[in-house]
Order: C-alpha cells, then sequence, then structure tokens
C-alpha cells in the first residue's frame, strides 16, 4: 500500500526566513511525486513535480529514494506564501490515482 | 485552461436524503476523481473513473456511488446521507502524468 506522511499540520514561519515542508512516502516501486498547493479562497492547484525538476514560485523539492521523503523547500520566505500544502504520490503502474498526505498549512509571519 | 465545474458550493441535505454532486469539466479528460477533503485527514480518494462508464473504488467507497454516462460529467451519489458524510467535496479531471485540476469544491452538511 502506497501511504504519504506529511507530519507537521501547522508551520509558521517568519517572512524572509527558509522554509521547509516536509512529506515521507512509504511505496515499494518507482513513485511519482507532486505538491499541491491550495490558497485562501482558491483551488487547489498543481505547485510542482519531481520528474519536471523545476523551480516555481522559488520552491524546489528533491526525491530522496533512499530516505522516501520529498521535502519543499524555499529560501525566503514571502507572505504570499502563507496556504495549505498537500504532498502526493502516484504510483508507476499507469493509473492516474494520486494519494493525499493530509496537508501542512503555512503561515508567514510578517 | 481547463475548467472543471461542480453544480453547487455550498449544500444541506438531511439524513437518509440521497444526494447528488455534480462535476463536469469543459476539456476532454478521460480521467475524472472525486476526493473528500477533511482537516487533519487531508484529502481521501472516494471513487475514479478513466473512462466512460468505467469507474473504480478509491479508499473510501462506502456509503457512495458514481456515475459516468458521459465523458465530461463525472456524478458522485450519496445513497442515503448521514452526518458522518459532512465534508468539502472536491472532484478533478485529469490529463495524465499526475496533473490534476480541481473543481471549487462542494461543501456539504448533513443534519
Amino acid at each position: 500500500a502506497q501511504r504519504v506522511t506529511q507530519p507537521e499540520k501547522l508551520l509558521s514561519v517568519f517572512k524572509g526566513a527558509p522554509v521547509e515542508l516536509k512529506c515521507n512516502y512509504s511505496y515499494s516501486g518507482s513513485p511519482e511525486l507532486f505538491w499541491y498547493v491550495q490558497y485562501s479562497r482558491q483551488r487547489l492547484q498543481l505547485l510542482l513535480r519531481h520528474i519536471s525538476r523545476e523551480s516555481i514560485k522559488g520552491f524546489t523539492a528533491d526525491l530522496n529514494k533512499g530516505e522516501t521523503s520529498f521535502h519543499l523547500k524555499k529560501p525566503f520566505a514571502q507572505e504570499e506564501d502563507s496556504a495549505m500544502y498537500y504532498c502526493a504520490l502516484r504510483s508507476n503502474f499507469g493509473n492516474e490515482k494520486l494519494t493525499f498526505g493530509t496537508g501542512t498549512r503555512l503561515t508567514i509571519i510578517p | 485552461d481547463v475548467k472543471v465545474t461542480q453544480s453547487s458550493r455550498y449544500l444541506v441535505k438531511r439524513t437518509g436524503e440521497k444526494v447528488f454532486l455534480e462535476c463536469v469539466q469543459d476539456m476532454d479528460h478521460e480521467n475524472m476523481f472525486w476526493y473528500r477533503q477533511d482537516p487533519g485527514l487531508g484529502l481521501r480518494l472516494i471513487y475514479f473513473s478513466y473512462d466512460v462508464k468505467m469507474k473504480e473504488k478509491g479508499d473510501i467507497p462506502e456509503g457512495y456511488s458514481v456515475s459516468r454516462e458521459k465523458k465530461e460529467r463525472f456524478s458522485l451519489i450519496l445513497e442515503s446521507a448521514s452526518t458522518n458524510q459532512t465534508s468539502m467535496y472536491l472532484c478533478a479531471s485529469s490529463q495524465g502524468q499526475g496533473r490534476y485540476t480541481f473543481g471549487s469544491g462542494t461543501r456539504l452538511t448533513v443534519v
């Protein structure tokens, strides 16, 4: 069975400080990992995928297969980063099902 | 720009009622999903569909059913609503590779 764990329900960071949102997974195969974000009064939307190795809005995430982690990082937090963040996993068996973590609410303190 | 439209933003229903939640996508996506979103529990998959008339159970299908008669429409049905089904329901469609487009959600309250 596949599982995604986000250990922090709430995270508060001062503006300008570094941000790290933790995500760990358990899956026997080779997964694809994603971060989705939900800003206040907006729809849940894709932030980034590990497979594209991109930086979106200053955020990056590296898949560490040894530690089974996919932590989301940003060197300098901005107030507009306040949102709910979900880590998600897709199996390599071909279907499109995503398994989501429980989410972390990030608050940036001005 | 792909849009996923959920017909109701807020619904209040009585215990035992049959409830229909509708979702329509305006792009030619084959995959559609229903999740419920609860604080502290994240998103949990109820059902998904990868083609017309095709459906698969997700992680929490009990008390729910779905219908996909047309490619663009995916309906979630609560056969007999109960208070523990009070939740935010999110519909999504996917163009592939885990890239979901979500609807704005339906907040259902069962009293």
